[in-house]
């Protein structure tokens, strides 16, 4: 039993490049999350997303796209990386009836 | 808006206790806690919903205020493995939630020998 598992652990960046992030879980969630993780700020929400094919918007969603294909999956895109995205990304999931997340185990990106 | 905790560090010797706290300025429905271990993802360890109950899990244990809109999480007779940091995440009331948390800024907990 994985959890939940997010590819890949490391990644640096140069300005203006592209990237996905993959999140995959396999304990049937229906409710999936990214945040960013920065010094001293905490865990920001950017994009969440209820069910297969629906996204949407959280507290920081600028400059991030969310796709949710298949239930198990969800996917977080950097279109055109700026070294403010420089952070830790961990995705999250937990079932419907309000239990706690499952974290995967995080991205650390960098974007120079 | 994201909640406050406090303090924002505290340092214990095995065997001591501590209190931390977490305040909002919205009423809340529910409230997290989670441990983060350095360079890990943060481990779940209870949820407290509306309700002003309180939850134990060996010896850390949390109560929820949700007049007062605060939550404590209490941690006793303090382990090294109790080392690391705590957030709280906060949920809102309303149909439209979906689970989503806004996490405190942390408390950083620090267990020597």
């Amino acid at each position: 039993n994985a959890g939940v598992t997010q590819t890949p652990k490391f990644r640096v960046l140069k300005t203006g490049q592209s990237m996905t992030l993959l999140c995959a879980q396999d304990m049937n969630h229906e409710y999936m999350y990214w945040y960013r993780q920065d010094p001293g700020m905490g865990l920001r929400l950017i994009h969440y997303s209820v069910g297969e094919g629906t996204t949407a918007k959280g507290e920081v969603p600028d400059g991030y796209n969310v796709s949710r294909l298949k239930k198990q999956n969800f996917l977080l895109g950097l279109e055109s990386a700026a070294p403010s995205q420089t952070s830790v990304y961990f995705c999250a999931s937990s079932a419907r009836d309000r239990r706690g997340y499952t974290f995967g185990s995080g991205t650390r990106l960098t974007v120079v | 808006q994201q909640p406050v905790q406090s303090p924002q560090a505290v340092i214990l010797r095995e065997g001591e206790d501590a209190v931390i706290n977490c305040s909002s300025s919205k009423a809340l429905y529910s409230v997290h806690w989670y441990r983060q271990k350095h360079g890990e993802a943060p481990v779940f360890l209870m949820i407290l919903l509306k309700g002003g109950e309180q939850k134990g899990h060996e010896k850390i244990s949390a109560s929820f205020n949700e007049k007062k809109q605060q939550s404590s999480l209490y941690l006793t007779a303090s382990q090294l493995s109790y080392s690391g940091t705590y957030f709280c995440g906060t949920g809102n009331a309303g149909g439209t939630s979906y689970g989503k948390l806004t996490f405190g800024q942390g408390t950083i907990l620090t267990v020597h020998p």
